[in-house]
């Protein structure tokens, strides 16, 4: 399976940037997904990652090298609504329907 | 609203009681997935619907669950003889299966607890 790292939280203030790490190995890599999930929500998509390089969509840019096992989620010009949990979730080739998550990292965005 | 749709979003329940929760996904979605969520941790693979196909079984999966998806639209997922250990959050997701992408969907999911 794959062992999938990112850190338990982060804190940061309103407008500031932050930058979440995640760290996988996998024996069949077949994409990288970031999820946003409020407490007692639904994980929501974020980005999605396959190939290596930088994504940005609006505010939220995800970074992958899949030479490193590593991926991060970059959110720029924090808002307070940015406060949730932050899930890292890769697919494998060998079973390209399920996703293995990450424990997610919670960020509190402060005033 | 044509999110993923999940009832009920809270069950409280006795130890040995049955539960059942039902998802409708997002309409033409033929992928369903079945997580479950524990406080603190990311969600967990439970079992996969490819249309109306159960394709997949995680091991987390024991004989006391059962999942249907009748006709290959909505879903159930039943738990016989709840244990305390049942107590979590269940997310159903769906996607669809042939974009390379694969994007899967999450509803707001049905938090179990087992007295």
């Amino acid at each position: 399976g794959q062992n999938i790292d990112q850190p338990t939280e982060m804190t940061a203030t309103e407008g500031a940037i932050v930058q979440i790490n995640c760290t996988y190995q996998t024996s069949g890599f077949n994409g990288l997904f970031w999820y946003q999930q409020h407490a007692g929500e639904a994980p929501t998509f974020l980005s999605y990652n396959v190939l290596d390089g930088l994504e940005e969509k609006g505010r939220f840019s995800s970074f992958l090298s899949r030479s490193k096992g590593y991926s991060y989620l970059l959110l720029k010009e924090l808002q307070m609504k940015d406060s949730a949990s932050y899930l890292c979730a890769v697919r494998d080739k060998s079973n390209d329907y399920k996703l293995s998550f990450g424990a997610g990292t919670t960020v509190t965005v402060r005033a | 609203d044509t999110g993923v749709s999940q009832n009920p979003r809270h069950k409280i329940t006795k130890r040995g009681q049955n539960v059942t929760f039902r998802c409708d996904p997002i309409s033409e979605h033929n992928r369903l997935y079945w997580y479950r969520q524990t406080l603190g941790q990311g969600p967990e693979f439970l079992t996969y619907f490819q249309n109306e196909a159960q394709l997949e079984k995680s091991r987390l999966l024991s004989d006391r669950f059962s999942a249907e998806r009748p006709k290959g639209s909505f879903s159930t997922l039943e738990i016989q003889r709840t244990e305390q250990g049942d107590s979590a959050m269940y997310l159903c997701a769906s996607s669809v299966g042939v974009l390379a992408k694969n994007i899967q969907y999450f509803g707001a999911g049905t938090r179990l607890s087992v007295l």
